[in-house]
Formats: C-alpha cells, sequence, structure tokens
C-alpha cells in the first residue's frame, strides 16, 4: 500500500500569517494518464471532511483562494496564504492515484497561536 | 444538491453485529464508486472499504477483511456496510464518500458521519 506522511502534525500559526503543510507519499502519484491524483482535505472541529484541493491544485468550489495546492511526483505542499479563524482544524492530504484504495496522510492539526 | 446520509450507528456489544447505510441524492448514484471511511474518537481518517458503481468489485482494509460487507442497491440509491465480530477497535465515526476513479470527484463529497461504539 501506498503510505501518506505529513508534517507537522502540530502547526500553531498566528493570525494573518502563512501556513504550510507537507505531504510525501512513499510511491510515485503520477498515473499512466499524466495526471497526479493527490487530494487536500480540511475537517474542521465537529465536522465531517471537507475537500479543498483535487488533482495536486484544483481548488473546489467556493474555497478560498488563499488555499493552494503544490508539488509532483512523491512530495506535495498545500499553503495558506494568510490564516484566518475559520482555517482552524485538522488538514489531511490523501492519494486517489492508486484508486482500488484510498489512502490518507496522519492528518496536521492547525491551531491559531 | 449531492446529499449523503448516514444511518444505522449505535452501541454494540464486543462481537455483535450492526449494518451501517448511506443514503445518497442529488446524483446519479450508479455511476459512482463509494467509500467507507472511519475516525476513530481523537484520531485520523482511515480508508475501510470501497466498492464500485455495480456491485461487482470490493475491497477491504486488512484491519476489517472477513469481517466486514459492503453491499449497495442502485435501485434504492443506498449503500450499505455489514459489521460482524465487532471488537472494541472498531469504535469510530463511520463517513460513507462518493468517488469516480481517476476524475475531478474521488472524494468529493462525504456524509455527516455515524457513531459506532463497541463496548460492554
Amino acid at each position: 500500500d501506498v503510505v501518506m506522511t505529513q508534517s507537522p502534525l502540530s502547526l500553531p500559526v498566528t493570525l494573518g500569517q502563512p501556513a504550510s503543510i507537507s505531504c510525501r507519499s512513499s510511491q510515485s502519484l503520477v498515473y499512466s494518464d499524466g495526471n497526479t491524483y493527490l487530494n487536500w482535505f480540511q475537517q474542521r472541529p465537529g465536522q465531517s471532511p471537507r475537500r479543498l484541493i483535487y488533482k495536486v491544485s484544483n481548488r473546489d468550489s467556493g474555497v478560498p483562494d488563499r488555499f493552494s495546492g503544490s508539488g509532483s511526483g512523491t512530495d506535495f505542499t498545500l499553503k495558506i496564504s494568510r490564516v484566518e479563524a475559520e482555517d482552524v482544524g485538522v488538514y489531511y492530504c490523501m492519494q486517489g492515484t492508486h484508486y482500488r484504495r484510498y489512502t490518507f496522510g496522519q492528518g496536521t492539526k492547525l491551531e491559531i497561536k | 444538491e449531492v446529499q449523503l446520509v448516514e444511518s444505522g450507528g449505535g452501541l454494540v456489544q464486543p462481537g455483535g453485529s450492526l449494518r451501517l447505510s448511506c443514503a445518497a441524492s442529488g446524483f446519479t448514484f450508479s455511476s459512482y464508486w463509494m467509500h467507507w471511511v472511519r475516525q476513530a474518537p481523537g484520531k485520523g481518517l482511515v480508508w475501510v472499504s470501497r466498492i464500485n458503481s455495480d456491485g461487482s468489485s470490493t475491497s477491504y482494509a486488512d484491519s476489517v477483511k472477513g469481517r466486514f460487507t459492503i453491499s449497495r442497491d442502485n435501485a434504492k440509491n443506498t449503500l450499505y456496510l455489514q459489521m460482524n465480530s465487532l471488537r472494541a477497535e472498531d469504535t469510530a465515526v463511520y463517513y460513507c464518500a462518493r468517488d469516480r476513479p481517476l476524475s475531478e470527484h474521488q472524494g468529493d463529497y462525504w456524509g455527516q458521519g455515524t457513531l459506532v461504539t463497541v463496548s460492554s
């Protein structure tokens, strides 16, 4: 199975400052069609996961443009340009290239300093 | 509007059984694969099982293989998870999520979850 490793696992951030979360996969996530199926999810306290980013860098509808995704191969990053209070929660990367089973990262807990 | 609504969770004794349901609406259910993902209290997301669009292919995490069975009724737009021989470590919120492999629809919608508690 593909192993997804996130860092850091805890991320205290001052309001208005940037934040960055890393996600690494144990195998390349480039599929034979040339696409890379790496997704990012946000889970606010007490809520279900919500997808933010699909195929590395595509924002879902309604996701603020302060969220951006980048990366290739096995190394990926989620960035928040200026953290707001509503961004508190846990962020997960998930690979979908090896599509018969999802694999999630351990989660990164973002909190306000 | 796409909606996924889980039900069937509750308190069950170790060794017991439970069947979860996920009612889908707002999209063509029979065109999507579906997954179950669980989250133990205070822990991360863990994939449990998936089923393809017509139900002919399934896959399970090693931790539930042989105990859980995923199925679907496309006529009723409903996904199921039959859970047998439940253990304390199966205690979690169970989410269903829709999927279309290798597309922009991977995990794009999730339900609100249903809590399963395994305890004597």
